[in-house]
């Protein structure tokens, strides 16, 4: 069993509404919560960094993390077809090393 | 901006070649690192590395091997390609402090 879960997608939402993503974990070590966009033939890049349970808001998008679950997910209100992407979520175990979801593709329609 | 660069972009080789994959970053970091990416399977650590001269093995270190002679440079080296070293490499770095990684554009590899 992978360590943290996500769903590869594709998802597919129109231009304007709210992009719902989740990753699931199993160890309760992991510290720090993030998650990464990717665009084609590109690197990934840091969108959302947090490390406690709740909510946290940048713009148009809210990370949330629920430890007692082992659940955090990524909301994106008012999506645009810019946000057409990979996004991986990451989290830190204990040892300092990033563990990846395998990454849900997000296809926004205009 | 910290800018980590991959010193190419698609990379074509011979089944038996010696492959060099440079990565470079320019924000002093201490902390560097090599991935592949490949679809469903995500990307899956290679090696690491916290300092110069310094290596520890990933996830998947078969078939590679790493160099950090200097602070800013972390090589990636394929001893002896084969076709199911086909795949995207990154190159993330990090400070000491943590927050997160910043990643190359990739290095997609082709063994022929």
């Amino acid at each position: 069993q992978k360590e943290v879960e996500q769903d590869p997608g594709p998802l597919s939402v129109p231009e304007g509404a709210i992009v719902s993503l989740n990753c699931t974990y199993s160890n309760s070590a992991f510290q720090y919560f993030m998650w990464y966009r990717q665009y084609s033939r590109k690197g990934p890049e840091l969108l959302m960094y947090t490390y406690s349970s709740g909510n946290k808001e940048d713009g148009r998008f809210t990370a949330q993390v629920d430890k007692s679950s082992k659940y955090i997910s990524l909301f994106i209100r008012d999506s645009q077809p810019s946000d057409s992407a990979t996004y991986l979520c990451a989290l830190t175990d204990s040892w300092g090393k990033l563990q990846f979801g395998a990454g849900t593709q997000v296809v926004v329609t205009p | 901006d910290v800018k980590v660069t991959q010193s190419s972009r698609y990379l074509v080789k011979r089944t038996g070649e010696k492959v060099f994959l440079e990565c470079v970053q320019d924000m002093d970091h201490e902390n560097m690192f090599w991935y592949r990416q490949d679809p469903g399977l995500g990307l899956r650590l290679i090696y690491f590395s916290y300092d110069v001269k310094m290596k520890e093995k990933g996830d998947i270190p078969e078939g590679y091997s790493v160099s950090r002679e200097k602070k800013e440079r972390f090589s990636l080296i394929l001893e002896s390609a084969s076709t199911n070293q086909t795949s995207m490499y990154l190159c993330a770095s990090e400070g000491q402090g943590g927050n997160g990684y910043t990643f190359g554009s990739g290095t997609r590899l082709t063994v022929v």
